[in-house]
């Protein structure tokens, strides 16, 4: 079935540090690609998507690929700040079943100042 | 604009309860889904409905049920709680639930069984 496999966290960063978490996939056809990240005590708040191949998902400095040919999604940020302490999670939405998400297990991102 | 509402935020209940979850979605959005978020199980899809239309499920036992009003606003009921109930569930609205859309989620109800 459809799965999403995520780097192993935690993972702890300088402030200004470059940062990539890095994402793979295993679904069948097109699905969409997404990065959610939840703070503490909160829901997930959708950080950016791609829809097809080679499509960049960009927001809040963060970027990623949708890349097909090597099945992968990884999230880049070039300068984090203590702000972007939080976990983040990978996901795909299957082209056969839209409505349905499909998350990584999650990466734990702290940072510090 | 208002963004997904959950109530309650916190709820403890006894095994062998029931219990019901609310969710109200962003005006405008038809699509409302549910998912059971644990430590040892991440995150996992518990069901979508569209138009008062259950449209996907995912692998829970009966026990969980769901359904949605005419304004989109949807309940998520379990019956007969066990201990591995207690978790974050979380209520997530679209317009249409077509992929691409991605979804907003609320900021969960957080179920313990006692």
């Amino acid at each position: 079935g459809d799965s999403v496999t995520q780097m192993e966290g935690p993972v702890t960063l300088s402030e200004e540090a470059f940062l990539t978490i890095n994402c793979t996939y295993t679904a069948t056809g097109y699905p969409s690609l997404f990065w959610y990240v939840q703070y503490p005590g909160e829901g997930l708040q959708l950080l950016l998507k791609a829809t097809k191949a080679d499509d960049k998902g960009s927001n809040k400095g963060f970027e990623a690929t949708y890349r097909k040919e090597t099945t992968s999604f990884h999230l880049e940020k070039g300068s984090v700040q203590v702000s972007d302490s939080a976990v983040y999670f990978c996901a795909l939405s299957p082209y056969s079943s839209a409505s349905k998400i499909i998350f990584g297990s999650g990466t734990r991102l702290s940072i510090r100042p | 604009k208002a963004g997904v509402t959950q109530t309650p935020r916190y709820l403890i209940k006894t095994r062998g309860q029931q219990v019901t979850l609310s969710c109200s979605p962003i005006s405008g959005h038809r699509s409302v889904s549910w998912y059971q978020q644990t430590p040892g199980q991440g995150l996992q899809f518990l069901f979508e409905y569209f138009s008062e239309t259950q449209r996907n499920k995912g692998n829970f036992p009966g026990r969980f049920s769901g359904r949605q009003f005419s304004n989109s606003r949807s309940e998520m009921n379990v019956s007969t709680l066990e201990l591995g109930d207690s978790a974050l569930y979380l209520c997530a609205s679209s317009l249409d639930g077509q992929s691409g859309d991605g979804y907003t989620f609320g900021s969960g109800t957080r179920l313990t069984v006692v």
